[in-house]
């Protein structure tokens, strides 16, 4: 059974810092996705790493992937409060030998970036 | 936004009632997913469909049945519902395997 995890699961944090979010996950996959959820809203697709050493960046935001440690992580660089919200990894079953054509996510990050 | 629309939006039912959640979507994606989010556990893959008529169970699918009978429509029934299907709902679509899944607003299910 694929199982993803992430941490922490609850981060408080000042404008300016920077801040790393790690995704493990249990089983072989070299697909992996990241999300954002703001409250009450639905899941935004920030990146997709495709393969190993995979890295993809946008504005404050770079996430990177390595298959052999079965390791994302989701990079924070000088923080500001428009990236508050809940960040979820999500990994793809089927390539994981899941054998359903769907994701597995961990339980998501709560980040809070305060002034 | 990807062209995707869930009804209801929210919906309050009592235990033991039948409750019939819809997505459509005018993307033509060929695949589409029914995920549950709930505290502390993410989002739980529940059915998943390949296809027109083609569907396929998810890691929680008990007390769940789904059908596609057009490529635009996703239906997630509960046969009978419980309190412990009380949950936000969110449909997903993809244009095929390993492609990026892109998801509904949701659907706010409270089962009294």
């Amino acid at each position: 059974e694929l199982k993803v995890e992430q941490n922490p699961l609850f981060l408080s944090m000042q404008e300016g810092k920077n801040y790393t979010i790690y995704c493990n996950y249990s089983t072989t996959s070299d697909r992996l996705y990241w999300y954002r959820q703001d409250p009450g809203k639905s899941l935004e697709s920030l990146f997709v790493l495709l393969s190993n050493g995979a890295v993809k960046q946008e504005g404050r935001l770079m996430a990177s992937l390595d298959t052999k440690a079965r390791l994302s992580t989701l990079h924070i660089t000088a923080a500001v409060h428009d990236l508050s919200a809940t960040y979820f990894c999500a990994v793809d079953s089927t390539y994981s030998g899941g054998g359903a054509d769907g994701l597995t996510f961990g339980k998501g990050t709560h980040l809070i970036i305060q002034p | 936004d990807a062209g995707i629309t869930q009804s209801p939006r929210h919906k309050v039912t009592e235990t033991g009632t039948p409750v019939t959640l819809r997505c459509h979507q005018t993307e033509n994606h060929r695949y589409m997913y029914w995920y549950r989010q709930d505290p502390g556990h993410g989002l739980r893959l529940i059915h998943y469909s390949y296809g027109v008529k083609d569907t396929d169970k998810g890691e929680v699918s008990d007390g769940y049945s789904v059908s596609r009978s057009k490529t635009e429509d996703f239906l997630l029934t509960l046969e009978s519902a419980t309190s412990s299907q009380t949950s936000v709902y969110f449909c997903a679509i993809s244009q095929g395997v390993g492609e990026t899944q892109y998801f509904g607003p949701g659907t706010r299910l409270l089962v009294l």
